[in-house]
């Protein structure tokens, strides 16, 4: 099936840096979603975007959608312990005639920080 | 309010066994879905419901069943596992339409030997 390009995959990182991680696709996309799974548990959504330029905060989270509509940026600014865990992206695209919508999903960038 | 609740959080079985893994949620959601997480591979979706009454297949849907068996709650059936199914299962539900906010449980790790 259609896969976002995520990079990087993994980072390690000292506390306080600032982390910057990045989603491709080949297809245009209407929203474009970032998620954080901390482990055991189910992703949680940090940041939804609707539109080609739009920049979005969340605290220390700061995401952008992409002009070509192909790709996305998140960043996090001074990085605590807290921010450990999987980070990923989606695409959303329409799945069916009923609007229910479907999401395509990078392989995420796992963050370690270093207390 | 609890939000999404899977059940079980972890499961072993042997191959060719059985079971159910149930998922309910308390937000009044429309729709419902059942990912399935592998190292290198991301989430992938295995079925959902767009409303109550409706189910319908996913990316990987083969050596599964689902039922939606009321507004509230969405179970997933495997009925003869098989070591490739060994992974962690999420249970996902959204308001549906245009709300693209999907609220995850926290996952059942099964393990297939």
């Amino acid at each position: 099936g259609q896969q976002l390009n995520q990079s990087p995959q993994s980072m390690f990182i000292q506390e306080g840096e600032d982390v910057s991680m990045n989603c491709t696709s080949s297809s245009i996309f209407n929203t474009w979603l970032w998620y954080k799974q901390d482990p055991g548990e189910g992703p949680v959504l940090l940041i939804a975007l609707y539109k080609a330029g739009e920049l979005t905060s969340n605290g220390r989270l700061t995401a952008q959608f992409g002009i070509t509509r192909k790709d996305s940026f998140l960043n996090i600014s001074a990085s605590i312990p807290s921010d450990v865990g999987i980070y990923f992206c989606a695409g959303q695209e329409r799945l069916d005639a009923g609007n229910n919508r479907k999401l395509i999903w990078g392989l995420g960038t796992s963050l370690a920080v270093n207390p | 309010n609890a939000g999404v609740t899977q059940t079980p959080k972890f499961q072993v079985l042997k191959t060719g066994q059985s079971m159910t893994l149930q998922c309910a949620q308390d937000m009044n959601h429309n729709s419902m879905y059942w990912y399935r997480q592998d190292p290198g591979m991301g989430l992938r979706l295995i079925y959902y419901s767009a409303s109550e009454g409706t189910t319908d297949k996913g990316e990987v849907p083969n050596g599964y069943n689902v039922s939606r068996l009321n507004k509230r709650e969405f179970s997933l059936r495997l009925e003869s596992a098989a070591p490739s199914q060994t992974s962690v299962y999420f249970c996902a539900s959204r308001q549906g339409g245009s709300g693209e906010k999907l609220f995850f449980g926290s996952g059942t790790q099964l393990s297939v030997l």
